[in-house]
């Protein structure tokens, strides 16, 4: 079975700081990778994903994520936060391949960034 | 708004009651997808649809829950005789072809809240 841990409830980080949202997951084989954000009262947002190829993937509002094998971690970055990054954030993994039907969700990282 | 469209966005209901939710993919997307997330938690699996073929049930989706995608377009998600522990996010997703779980766009979600 897979399962994804987001070893944070909370990080707070003020804002012009990087901040750092951890993520690390259990699957097998080769995984995929994903971050998402999540607003009060709204879907899923989706920010990257990693798939194959380059370990650092960057994606939007200026977030990106390194994938380590060998610690089987995926967490967040960005060099410089904004208190509109405020937000919760959730990490999730499925199987990598194609046809792989469901993703496996992390409980979630509330970013609280302040001035 | 050619996102993933969810009806009703917000439902308050009674213990007891049966309640219904739809789902409108992104047009041409073969694959639907139902989650549920809770208070604190990350989005849980709960079945998905390629085409109008419901491939795979997770067990969370108890007798009282049914999924249907009839023309293999928009799908409803039924909850009969609801409890006070269905109260939650129900978050649908859908992805074209064989990209499956990993190429997945969600849409804003329906909240239920069972008093």
């Amino acid at each position: 079975a897979q399962s994804v841990a987001q070893p944070e409830d909370q990080v707070n980080v003020a804002e012009g700081n990087p901040l750092t949202v951890k993520c690390t997951y259990s699957v097998s084989g080769n995984p995929y990778l994903f971050w998402y954000v999540q607003y009060p009262n709204r879907g899923l947002q989706f920010l990257l994903k990693y798939i194959t190829g380059d370990n650092l993937v960057k994606g939007s509002y200026g977030f990106e994520a390194e994938f380590n094998k060998s610690q089987t971690s995926f967490h967040l970055k960005k060099p410089s936060a904004l208190v509109s990054d405020s937000a919760l954030y959730f990490c999730a993994a499925t199987r990598g391949t194609g046809t792989a039907s469901k993703l496996t969700f992390g409980t979630g990282t509330r970013l609280q960034v302040t001035l | 708004d050619t996102g993933v469209s969810q009806d009703p966005r917000h439902k308050i209901t009674k213990r007891g009651q049966n309640v219904t939710f739809r789902c409108d993919p992104i047009s041409e997307h073969n694959r639907l997808y139902w989650y549920r997330q809770t208070l604190g938690q990350g989005p849980e699996f709960l079945t998905y649809f390629q085409n109008e073929a419901q491939l795979e049930k997770s067990r969370l989706l108890s007798d009282r829950f049914s999924a249907e995608r009839p023309k293999g377009s928009f799908s409803t998600l039924e909850i009969q005789r609801t409890e006070q522990g269905d109260s939650a996010m129900y978050l649908c997703a859908s992805s074209l072809g064989t990209g499956g779980a990993k190429d997945a766009f969600f849409g804003q979600g329906t909240r239920l809240t069972v008093v």
